[in-house]
């Protein structure tokens, strides 16, 4: 297990459901990411925040919202979600912006 | 042409020999490289980082940079049917603002 944690690890939603990942990195980082990955597809890279401040949105659809309300928390909020966005969600943290990222264990989400 | 390109495989390995995996990328100014390995269902984790041209040894594992061909590679050396996964090459360059750029995965499967 490492220093980063993803809850939930597995979420079925409806595409009319509100629902939120949540992610807790323990290893004192600055900077934490969402990436979504989905079957056949290299990892894509969502949202970046770092000191708390969201440096990158990679064009993600209003429907994903990000929240990150101090260095150790990241939460990806999710509404009126797609079938198409059934993937494995991936947090990640590293000292800065700039370093080598270290993954949690991802959400696997299915959206019906 | 895709930022960085790899074999999607399977790469198939006899137990005990050299897995090979290539790595190239289009960012002619990237400066940090990047092997992660991904078992089936797990979350990517980081095996090694690259920045200088040359060799790069971590016990089994060598990683090689050439800068100048925009080729990196993983050696797995006496292979195991343990190190069977998907293996993530990673680039950091200035043409995505310096955030990592990952490549779609090279699967092995190391046979007993």
């Amino acid at each position: 297990e490492t220093g980063v944690t993803q809850t939930p690890r597995h979420l079925v939603m409806g595409m009319t459901n509100k629902k939120s990942l949540k992610c807790e990195q323990h290893l004192g980082h600055n900077a934490m990411y969402w990436y979504k990955q989905s079957a056949k597809k290299p990892l894509e890279l969502m949202f970046v925040y770092s000191l708390e401040e969201r440096v990158e949105n990679n064009s993600v659809p209003s429907r994903f919202s990000p929240e990150c309300p101090n260095s150790s928390h990241l939460f990806l909020h999710l509404h009126t979600l797609q079938p198409e966005d059934s993937a494995l969600y991936l947090c990640a943290s590293s000292p800065s912006s700039a370093d080598t990222q270290y993954f949690g264990p991802g959400t696997r989400l299915t959206v019906l | 042409q895709k930022e960085v390109e790899q074999n999607s495989g399977p790469l198939s390995v006899p137990e005990g020999a050299i897995a090979s995996l290539n790595c190239t990328y289009s960012d002619r100014g990237s400066q940090s490289f990047f092997w992660y390995r991904q078992y089936s269902g797990k979350s990517p984790e980081l095996i090694m980082s690259i920045y200088s041209n040359g060799d790069k040894e971590d016990g089994r594992f060598t990683a090689q940079l050439n800068k100048a061909s925009q080729y990196v590679s993983l050696l797995i050396r006496d292979s195991q049917p343990s190190d069977s996964a998907t293996y993530l090459c990673a680039v950091r360059g200035p043409a995505a603002g310096n955030k990592l750029t990952f490549g779609g995965g090279t699967r092995v499967l190391v046979k007993p």
